[in-house]
């Protein structure tokens, strides 16, 4: 098993569309989770990150850890062609081990007008 | 110029030639990282330096040879690739590489094909 699973897609939603992007994973050591946004020909940047379990809002975007299940979303309101990029998932342990994230393999997402 | 900065941009390149990419951070950190990315597989990593020493080798070919003159700069150069190792390969920078909030910010990436 994959530390980190992460379905590539495409996933195609039409503007405005309520987007929902997952990822599983294995290593219940992991305790800080992060959403990279990488647009074609582009490096991934840094969009969403959280520590633990909850919820984290910025904007349009919702980050979502559930630990029991081992399971982390990203959630994108009132989707816009803007979107429309890979999104990684990348998980790290915690302080006192290696930081190093493990990244999933990304999602790419259509939003089309 | 900010953030993470790599040169070239893109690189077409035989196998048996010698090239070098090269990755500059901006931003006053001490980890730099590169990273292999091929379509529909997740970021390799392949080299981690942390304050110029190299921390992780993950049993890349020795045809890539990483170098870290200081905190600031990192190389990869290669010399008698395979078609197999066309991918984008990006370099990333963090404060470190362990404690706390340490994300990676990452270069535009190099993109090498190899004929």
């Amino acid at each position: 098993q994959k530390e980190v699973e992460q379905d590539p897609g495409p996933l195609s939603v039409p503007e405005g569309a309520i987007v929902s992007l997952n990822c599983t994973y294995s290593n219940s050591a992991f305790q800080y989770f992060m959403w990279y946004r990488q647009y074609s020909r582009k490096g991934p940047e840094l969009l969403m990150y959280t520590y633990s379990s909850g919820n984290k809002e910025d904007g349009r975007f919702t980050a979502q850890v559930d630990k029991s299940s081992k399971y982390i979303s990203l959630f994108i309101r009132d989707s816009q062609p803007s979107d429309s990029a890979t999104y990684l998932c990348a998980l790290a342990p915690p302080t006192g081990g290696s930081y190093i994230p493990t990244f999933g393999r990304g999602t790419s997402l259509i939003v089309h007008p | 110029e900010t953030g993470v900065t790599q040169t070239p941009r893109h690189l077409v390149m035989g196998m048996t030639n010698k090239k070098s990419l090269k990755c500059e951070q901006h931003l006053g950190h001490n980890a730099m990282y590169w990273y292999k990315q091929s379509a529909k597989k997740p970021l390799e990593l392949m080299f981690v330096y942390s304050l110029e020493e190299r921390v992780e080798n993950n049993s890349v070919p020795s045809r890539f040879s990483p170098e870290c003159p200081n905190s600031s700069h990192l190389f990869l150069h290669l010399h008698t690739l395979q078609p197999e190792d066309s991918a984008l390969y990006l370099c990333a920078s963090s404060r470190g590489t362990s404690g706390g909030r340490n994300e990676q910010f990452f270069g535009p990436g190099t993109r090498l094909t190899v004929l």
